[in-house]
């Protein structure tokens, strides 16, 4: 799998938008980016995959450039309940060793 | 109607026991892995079965060995029980197609060896 970096954390307020940037250098041509988001005391849960330009569903937004080598997750207007881990994986569709980094754990306040 | 349910959700127990935690899948998915996060959340692949058949190995210790009676449930037994056991223990599942269409995990074990 490419080994992909993002923040450690990012604080952010109700009603804002939070963008989360991963860097994935090394992604192949046939890999994909996916986002899990994960509660305290929750499993992962699949939000969102893309592999280039742009996706959007009721959850987030997707954006790749071009390159491939970084891509970014917005959230829209974010509440309380936004609050959580949000992983950023590279692999091709194939792959059954998918493992999660340390993730960014965001956090919205009042 | 859980999508992948794991059950104890909590287990606490002394070193060098045997406990086993269960899961279950109720998506039709062929493919079940166990997963284990540590207290820094990274959350590590630790086997995957695909229709009752192993197919990855993780490196794990022979102390775990899971068990798949059939593709919709996915046990994991451990042995002599050790203090850096503890952690939050995963089930997931996915289609045969693996990653590219994504995984359902279950809500966690939460195991604690003392």
């Amino acid at each position: 799998l490419a080994k992909t970096t993002q923040p450690i954390s990012m604080d952010s307020y109700e009603g804002q938008e939070v963008n989360i940037t991963c860097s994935h250098n090394n992604i192949a041509t046939n890999d994909y980016i996916t986002w899990y988001q994960q509660f305290p005391s929750q499993g992962p849960r699949f939000i969102i995959q893309g592999y280039k330009t742009k996706v959007t569903n009721e959850v987030a937004s997707l954006f790749i450039p071009a390159d491939r080598k970084s891509s970014t997750l917005s959230l829209p207007r974010v509440s309380l309940s936004d609050t959580a881990v949000y992983y950023c994986l590279v692999g091709r569709s194939n792959d059954y060793k998918l493992s999660f980094g340390a993730g960014t754990t965001v956090t919205v306040r009042a | 109607d859980t999508a992948v349910s794991q059950t104890p959700k909590y287990l606490v127990t002394q070193m060098g026991n045997d406990k086993s935690i269960k899961c279950e899948q109720n998506l039709g998915h062929d493919t079940m892995y166990w997963y284990k996060q540590d207290s820094k959340k990274f959350l590590k692949i630790m086997f995957s079965y695909n229709n009752k058949e192993l197919i990855i190995n993780e490196t794990v210790p022979n102390r775990f060995s899971p068990k798949s009676p059939d593709k919709a449930h996915l046990n994991l037994h451990i042995n002599s029980l050790e203090l850096g056991d503890s952690a939050v223990y995963f089930c997931a599942s996915s289609r045969a197609e693996g990653y590219g269409y994504g995984y359902t995990f279950g809500s966690g074990t939460r195991l604690t060896v003392v």
